[in-house]
């Protein structure tokens, strides 16, 4: 039973454009919400976060929206540059003494120049 | 500061070998964590230990095992490999108060193969 879904496995965008990352949850328990980024041959590195209780929360050029009713985050990036093209994978965490995330499958970006 | 650190690198094993990955971390950090990535599975939890000499088992523990013996180490150990534990392995660190947002530190990985 995936708690944690990104159902877009790929996405391309044009440069400067923006891009839209998408997940997915089932458990309304979580607390935060977080976003990864991995390159190839690399381990994931944290890129943003969203407390449950908040509805935005913005870092330069990457925001996250958390829609609670629908269960639903989403990761814009504004505009997109080539640099960005990873794996983004978002995270859910409930606060308690473990500090454990679950994960979703992930969505690979494609920034084309 | 190195950050995390896994070794080996690489390894190919045969069905029924045993192995050892470590993972160390230089950041005084009590949490630590072993996750698997399979194609379009995401990470998923393995074990993982709130503290030196603690451990506890993860979403999908069977067929592993893991010691934390010092703070800074922790290790993640098959005894039988199958081949279904072909897998890239990630370690992961963290201070975690317990009041936000746990952001964990990860290693560069781990790319077994089991024949």
């Amino acid at each position: 039973d995936q708690q944690v879904k990104q159902n877009s496995p790929s996405l391309s965008v044009q440069e400067g454009r923006i891009s839209i990352l998408n997940c997915d949850y089932t458990n309304s328990m979580f607390d935060y919400f977080l976003w990864y980024k991995k390159y190839p041959a690399e381990g994931p590195t944290f890129l943003i976060s969203i407390s449950s209780i908040k509805d935005k929360n913005e870092d330069g050029r990457f925001t996250v929206f958390l829609n609670k009713s629908a269960k639903h985050l989403s990761l814009h990036i504004v505009p997109s540059q080539p640099g960005d093209s990873a794996v983004y994978f978002c995270a859910a965490q409930r606060r308690d003494n473990t500090g454990k995330l679950i994960f979703g499958q992930g969505t690979t970006l494609q920034v084309k120049p | 500061n190195a950050g995390v650190t896994q070794t080996p690198k690489f390894r190919v094993l045969k069905t029924g070998q045993s192995m050892t990955l470590l993972c160390a971390q230089d950041m005084n950090h009590e949490y630590m964590y072993w996750y698997r990535q399979d194609p379009g599975m995401g990470l998923r939890l393995i074990h993982y230990s709130v503290g030196e000499g603690t451990t506890a088992k993860g979403e999908v523990p069977d067929g592993y095992n893991v010691s934390r013996l010092k703070k800074q180490n922790f290790l993640l150990g098959l005894e039988s490999a199958a081949p279904s534990q072909t897998s890239v392995y990630f370690c992961a660190s963290s201070l975690h108060s317990g009041k936000s947002y746990n952001e964990q530190f990860f290693g560069p990985g781990t790319r077994l193969t089991v024949l």
